[in-house]
């Protein structure tokens, strides 16, 4: 079946450090990848996606390559802020029914000045 | 894109008792999709809403549970039905356009 596994939290950073976090996925055939955040007390949204093979996905200056061999879709960001606070879900959804999302754990990113 | 409005936001419900949450998008979507988020959890769906059938349910979750209504293509509820402690969760209404997912603010359930 489908599945996304990502890594355990929470991620304490300091502001300006180098961010990775790792989500790795099983799915039949070739589904959508996507990384959303939720940041404190609101709903979801999409922070980037890609859609096939070797697509990089990029946002605020977030990037996740979707990588088939090793079937990942690691998220880093360069210089975090403090500002980036909040929980990082990386999902997939199933390659011939965009509709059906399958969430992995959820990441915490802590961020301090 | 879609913009979606749940209420309540938050409610505190006695054990045994049943809440309504309602889902509002601004745009016809033939697929409405509910979630629940349990504390320090990640997503998992419950069911699938279409207009004008019922709706699908994902294993572990049961209509009598988790009774869904769909009557137009822009409105959803979903009542979370003799409600426990454990039933305390967030609960979102979701929708797919272009491949994305969009999500409502989500409803804070405590049961207590």
């Amino acid at each position: 079946g489908n599945s996304v596994t990502q890594m355990e939290g929470p991620v304490t950073l300091s502001e300006e450090a180098f961010l990775t976090i790792n989500c790795t996925y099983t799915a039949t055939g070739y589904p959508s990848l996507f990384w959303y955040v939720q940041y404190p007390g609101e709903g979801l949204q999409l922070l980037l996606k890609a859609t096939k093979a070797d697509d990089k996905g990029s946002n605020k200056g977030f990037e996740a390559t979707y990588r088939k061999e090793t079937t990942s879709f690691h998220l880093e960001k360069g210089s975090v802020q403090v500002s980036d606070s909040a929980v990082y879900f990386c999902a997939l959804s199933e390659p011939y029914n965009f509709n059906k999302f399958y969430f992995g754990s959820g990441t915490k990113l802590n961020v301090k000045p | 894109s879609a913009v979606i409005s749940q209420k309540p936001s938050r409610d505190i419900c006695q054990r045994g008792t049943s809440l309504t949450i309602q889902c509002q998008v601004d745009s016809q979507v033939t697929m409405m999709f509910w979630y629940r988020q349990q504390p320090g959890q990640s997503l998992t769906l419950i069911a699938t809403a279409n207009q004008g059938s019922e709706a699908t349910y994902e294993s572990g979750f049961v209509i009598d549970k988790f009774p869904i209504s769909r009557p137009n293509l822009t409105f959803s509820t979903l009542t979370v039905s003799n409600m426990s402690p454990e039933d305390s969760s967030i609960y979102l209404c979701s929708v797919a356009i272009n491949t994305e997912a969009f999500f409502g603010q989500g409803t804070r359930l405590t049961v207590v």
